[in-house]
């Protein structure tokens, strides 16, 4: 596999769920973002991973829990969302993190019952 | 704060019918201005990067320009294919982006 994979495409939650978003990125960078989608708004910043460490957090709310086992790897813990947090969430990959040439996932698209 | 403003918001060109798009900003220390093209169901695709006002970039029909306060993406005779949201976004001094809500371009054939 090449680039910057999401899984899953699609995913319906109710309220109370807990679901996980996954990503992978295949090029060899180093820095890992979350970004969020919403109709009729700007992408929006929610986590940067630089070498596995978080190194940004743009004031998300506790319900949404990153995770960054590797250089590689990317997860979004989700619990008891709300149905405003319905969006496209976006994963994306740099050479560094400094915001420079991202590469993006195709995105989750969520809708939260 | 930084702030990135894209007009038109939405743009229907004949194929073959020239025109630009528009990426306004304002911003602390402007380190680079980017350009992306998503396509619907997908992902935003890197197209280029601005440094410094004067620069020009060219990919195929696309070409993107910079001034001190705006860039411009030019589509040289549209193709359907060339249908997508173009997005801007504006890094600043200490290396925060900021996107706008892009240009959603459709080529009628």
């Amino acid at each position: 596999e090449t680039g910057v994979t999401q899984t899953p495409r699609h995913l319906v939650m109710g309220m109370t769920n807990k679901k996980s978003l996954k990503c992978e990125q295949h090029l060899g960078h180093n820095a890992m973002y979350w970004y969020k989608q919403s109709a009729k708004k700007p992408l929006e910043l929610m986590f940067v991973y630089n070498f596995k460490e978080q190194t940004e957090n743009n004031s998300v709310p506790s319900r949404f829990s990153p995770e960054c086992p590797n250089s590689s790897h990317l997860f979004l813990h989700l619990h008891t969302l709300q149905p405003e947090d319905s969006a496209l969430y976006l994963c994306a990959s740099s050479q560094q993190g400094t915001n420079e040439k991202l590469f993006f996932g195709s995105g989750t698209q969520l809708s939260v019952l | 704060e930084d702030q990135v403003t894209q007009s038109p918001e939405a743009l229907r060109l004949q194929e073959g019918e020239s025109s630009s798009l528009n990426c306004s900003y304002t911003v602390s220390g402007l380190r680079g201005l980017f350009w992306y093209r998503q396509d619907p169901g997908k992902g935003p695709e890197f197209l280029f990067t601005l440094y410094s006002a004067g620069e020009e970039k060219e990919k195929e029909r696309l070409k993107a320009t910079l001034t001190k306060k705006e860039s411009f993406l030019h589509i040289t005779a549209p193709k359907p294919e060339d249908s997508a949201t173009y997005l801007c976004a504006v890094q600043d001094g200490n290396n925060r982006l900021a996107f706008g809500k892009g240009n959603q371009v459709v080529v009628i054939p």
